[in-house]
């Protein structure tokens, strides 16, 4: 049971450039989140989807897509990477508990753009 | 604005000292959770609380939800250098989706041995 997991662990990137990074969660939740993490700012809440097929926008969206092809994968895109979205990248994913929320954070991503 | 503030911002202590850091904010919670997240890694859970007024202990940590549902607090007893690491508070908001935490900017907190 490896919880929630995310590739690359590391990238850097040009202005410019996209790419994708991957979730994956084996707990058959219904739930996934992605975060950006910032020194001083807390997590911020990028997109997130309720189940296979459904995303919604959190707090900070712009720049971002994301897909929900299959429940246990959430994908985070960056069409045209800037460098204000250097950052530490966090997937999460929760279910239902007494109508809280409780989240499994993924390790991780860290991503420079130059 | 932070919905959710958090402090101290950083804590620096001695091993076997006594510590609280707070999370406050002017929204009512229907729950809030503490997660700590220790340096290259993601923020793991430690508590939720739900009713106002809830007292919660994790061994050495107590964890308790203010009456109003708008703070919270965590103290630590006796300090060790393995408490070490970013504290972070996360609340539902009562008016808004269960489905979204809002996360306050954390407390850096050192255990010096």
């Amino acid at each position: 049971n490896a919880g929630v997991t995310q590739t690359p662990k590391f990238r850097v990137l040009k202005t410019g450039q996209s790419m994708t990074l991957l979730c994956a969660q084996d707990m058959n939740h219904e739930y996934m989140y992605w975060y950006r993490q910032d020194p001083g700012m807390g997590l911020r809440l990028i997109h997130y989807s309720v189940g296979e097929g459904t995303t919604a926008k959190g707090e900070v969206p712009d720049g971002y897509n994301v897909s929900r092809l299959k429940k246990q994968n959430f994908l985070l895109g960056l069409e045209s990477a800037a460098p204000s979205q250097t950052s530490v990248y966090f997937c999460a994913s929760s279910q239902i508990g007494r109508g809280v929320h409780e989240q499994y954070f993924g390790p991780g991503t860290r991503l420079t753009v130059t | 604005t932070q919905l959710l503030e958090q402090s101290p911002q950083f804590l620096s202590i001695q091993e076997g000292e006594n510590l609280t850091v707070y999370c406050n904010s002017s929204s009512v919670f229907s729950s809030l959770q503490w997660y700590r997240q220790e340096p290259g890694e993601g923020p793991v859970l430690l508590v939720t609380v739900v009713t106002g007024g809830e007292v919660k202990k994790l061994k050495r940590l107590t964890f308790q939800f203010g009456d109003a549902r708008k703070d919270s607090s965590l103290h630590i007893t006796a300090a060790q250098p393995g408490d070490t690491g970013l504290y972070l508070c996360a609340g539902s908001i009562s008016s808004g989706s269960a489905r979204q935490l809002t996360f306050g900017s954390g407390t850096q907190l050192t255990v010096l041995p």
